[in-house]
């Protein structure tokens, strides 16, 4: 267990929804990432939040987008969803910024019918 | 930008032997980190080593250990005394030092344990 939790576990829904997936780091740490696995793509990098502000962006759609709030729990949201949105989607978190080794939550499998 | 590029889909092994992972990688910095994570059945990410760029020696946390060549680019992977536990995708990463903190992963190797 890395200390970062993900819910929901599963997400099914339907093409043109919104859905939110939200990210709880481990306990101290300040950074957050979000990252995209899908079978075409591979493990691709959406974006990164550092103590709630926006750090760096990656391959991220316009349709998405995400916050870290003040208790440093982090939501992505994911709008007017296509079928090649379906992927694993995985939260990491890391104490700062630097040297430190990032820690990958269980993910949220997203299936978009 | 930078890459990394695993050229082994699928490899496979017998029980405690030992299997090497390849992994290469592009840049032009010279100070960055390089890990293996591996990814089980369930699907969680689970960080198995990480090497300093500017470290020379080779990291080693128990049966895994590393062979990092910087002047060749080339990050492998040594897993001694296989175990049926060890069966998931490998990925190997690349983070800069400075500026985007973000993993550039590879393509992923499938080990397989034959017991």
């Amino acid at each position: 267990d890395s200390g970062v939790t993900q819910t929901p576990k599963h997400l099914i829904t339907a093409t043109g929804q919104r859905v939110t997936l939200r990210c709880s780091p481990r306990s101290g740490d300040l950074s957050v990432y979000w990252y995209q696995q899908s079978l075409d793509q591979g493990l691709q990098f959406l974006i990164q939040y550092y103590n709630g502000e926006e750090r760096a962006k990656g391959n991220i759609l316009e349709r998405f987008s995400a916050q870290q709030f003040p208790d440093l729990h982090s939501e992505l949201n994911l709008s007017s969803l296509e079928l090649g949105d379906s992927a694993l989607y995985f939260c990491a978190s890391s104490p700062a910024i630097g040297t430190d080794t990032q820690y990958f939550g269980p993910g949220t499998r997203l299936t978009v019918l | 930008a930078q890459t990394v590029t695993q050229s082994q889909p699928e490899m496979s092994v017998q029980e405690a032997e030992t299997v090497t992972l390849s992994c290469t990688y592009d840049t032009s910095e010279s100070d960055y980190y390089l890990f293996w994570y591996k990814q089980p059945p369930s699907r969680q990410m689970i960080l198995v080593i990480r090497q300093e760029a500017y470290k020379q020696q080779n990291a080693t946390e128990n049966r895994f250990s590393v062979n990092f060549q910087k002047a060749a680019k080339s990050f492998s992977l040594k897993i001694s005394d296989s175990q049926l536990g060890d069966a998931a995708m490998y990925f190997c990463a690349y983070r800069s030092a400075g500026g985007a903190q973000k993993l550039v992963f590879g393509q992923g190797t499938r080990l397989t344990i034959n017991p």
